[in-house]
């Protein structure tokens, strides 16, 4: 069954420390992967995805994601957190193609401290 | 472009009773997709619309239904609510059939569904 792991509940780090929010996936196939966030009373937000090409790919507000199809994860990094970045993390997997649904983690919340 | 409209923002209603959730699609998206996202868990996929088909439905019993419209807007409705019902309920719409390249799909904010 295809699933999507997201080992951390929360995550606390102080703020202009680097971060990460660990991600990883079980699917057959090649998979789309992708991060979204979520404040609160929001609805989600694209940050970044990984369809093909360069394992490291870079989104939104200075996130990156390091794409390891050996350990099959796909994990958030940020060389310097904020106070602003404090929010819901979802990373989500799709086979792509046609008709395609997400399949999402169960979040982590990052809280970045001053 | 215009994002993605999803009506009501909260509603309560009480179990048993029938529930209509309204999506707004983003302009030029045909595509229409519903997620439940119970507290404290990432959404789930209910079903997805293309060209006012359904062409995709996750786990959830036939009491959840929806349509799309000519203009691709969409509806989801859920008859004889369940306590367990109670979620916030994601639109998310994406232009032929998939989730675009470049970013996926375009969520809309929710609708906070309280079942008492």
């Amino acid at each position: 069954a295809q699933s999507v792991a997201q080992p951390e509940d929360q995550v606390n780090v102080a703020e202009g420390n680097p971060l990460t929010v660990k991600c990883t996936y079980s699917v057959s196939g090649n998979p789309y992967l992708f991060w979204y966030v979520q404040y609160p009373n929001r609805g989600l937000q694209f940050l970044l995805k990984y369809i093909t090409g360069d394992n490291l790919v870079k989104g939104s507000y200075g996130f990156e994601a390091e794409f390891n199809k050996s350990q099959t994860s796909f994990h958030l990094k940020k060389p310097s957190a904020l106070v602003s970045d404090s929010a819901l993390y979802f990373c989500a997997v799709s086979l792509g193609g046609g008709y395609n649904k997400l399949i999402f983690g169960a979040g982590t919340r990052l809280a970045v401290h001053p | 472009e215009t994002g993605v409209t999803q009506s009501p923002t909260h509603l309560i209603k009480t179990r048993g009773q029938q529930v209509t959730l309204r999506c707004s699609s983003q302009s030029g998206h045909n595509t229409v997709s519903w997620y439940q996202q119970a507290l404290g868990q990432g959404p789930q996929f209910i079903f997805q619309y293309y060209r006012e088909e359904e062409n995709g439905r996750g786990n959830f019993p036939p009491r959840f239904s929806g349509l799309q419209f000519p203009n691709y807007s969409s509806e989801l409705n859920v008859n004889a609510l369940e306590l367990d019902d109670s979620a916030l309920y994601l639109c998310a719409s994406s232009p032929n059939g998939g989730p675009r390249m470049d970013y996926g799909y375009t969520f809309g904010s929710g609708t906070r569904l309280t079942v008492v």
